[in-house]
C-alpha cells in the first residue's frame, strides 16, 4: 500500500536553531517528492518540489533532500524564525497518475 | 491573479442537506482536484479532474459529485450531508503534465460541519 509516513508529530524548538523534519515513504513507482508548508487555518503551500534524479533543493532556509534509494526525505530549517511555525507536510506522486499520497505532517512550534 | 478561490469560508449543514461548495482558479491550470482534511491524517483526495469535461473519483469519492463545465471552475456537490463530511476542504489547481513536476496550488479552505 502507498504510504507516506512523517516525524516526529510535533517538535518545539526555540528561535534560531535548526531542526530536521523526516517523511519515509512507500510509494512505487515514485514520480516526485514535495515539501509544503501549511499555516494554521490556510492552504498548504508548496517549498519544494524534487524528482528522482534530485537528491537536495533548497528554499531560502529550508532544504530539502531525497534519497530514492532508502525512500526517505528529509527537511532542514536553518535559523528558525517565529513565523515557521506550521505544519509541514511531504506528499508523495506516484508515477503515471494524479494521485498524491499526503504525510500526515509535522507540527512545528518555533518559541522566542 | 487571485490564484485558487474557494467559497464559502464556513458552512454549517444538518444532516440530509445538500450544498455546493465552490472552487475557482484564474491560472488556466488544466489539472483541479479536491481534498478533504480530517484530524490525524492526510489530505485525502475526493475527486479530480484534468481538463473541462474529464473527471475522475479519488480516494474517498462517496457521497460527493463533481463536474468541470469550463477550465476555471470545479464545484464540489455534497448530495446529503452526513455527520462523516464534517471536515476542512481543500481545492487545488496545477498544469497537468507527463513529467508531474509541477507546483499544486491550494485555496484556502472550507470548514464544513454538519450536525
Amino acid at each position: 500500500k502507498n504510504q507516506v509516513e512523517q516525524s516526529p508529530q510535533s517538535l518545539i524548538i526555540l528561535e534560531g536553531k535548526n531542526c530536521t523534519l523526516q517523511c519515509n515513504y512507500t510509494v512505487s513507482p515514485f514520480s516526485n517528492l514535495r515539501w509544503y508548508k501549511q499555516d494554521t487555518g490556510r492552504g498548504p503551500v508548496s517549498l519544494t518540489i524534487m524528482t528522482f534524479s534530485e537528491n537536495t533543493k533548497s528554499n531560502g532556509r529550508y532544504t530539502a533532500t531525497l534519497d530514492a534509494d532508502t525512500k526517505q526525505s528529509s527537511l532542514h530549517i536553518t535559523a528558525s524564525q517565529l513565523s515557521d511555525s506550521a505544519s509541514y507536510i511531504c506528499v508523495v506522486r506516484a508515477s503515471g497518475t494524479y494521485k498524491y499520497i499526503f504525510g500526515t505532517g509535522t507540527r512545528l512550534k518555533v518559541l522566542a | 491573479n487571485a490564484g485558487v478561490t474557494q467559497t464559502p469560508k464556513f458552512q454549517v449543514l444538518k444532516t440530509g442537506q445538500s450544498m455546493t461548495l465552490q472552487c475557482a482558479q484564474d491560472m488556466n491550470h488544466e489539472y483541479m482536484s479536491w481534498y478533504r482534511q480530517d484530524p490525524g491524517m492526510g489530505l485525502r483526495l475526493i475527486h479530480y479532474s484534468v481538463g473541462a469535461g474529464i473527471t475522475d473519483q479519488g480516494e474517498v469519492p462517496n457521497g460527493y459529485n463533481v463536474s468541470r463545465s469550463t477550465t476555471e471552475d470545479f464545484p464540489l456537490r455534497l448530495l446529503s450531508a452526513a455527520p462523516s463530511q464534517t471536515s476542512v476542504y481543500f481545492c487545488a489547481s496545477s498544469t497537468a503534465s507527463g513529467g508531474g513536476s509541477n507546483e499544486q496550488f491550494f485555496g484556502p479552505g472550507t470548514r464544513l460541519t454538519v450536525l
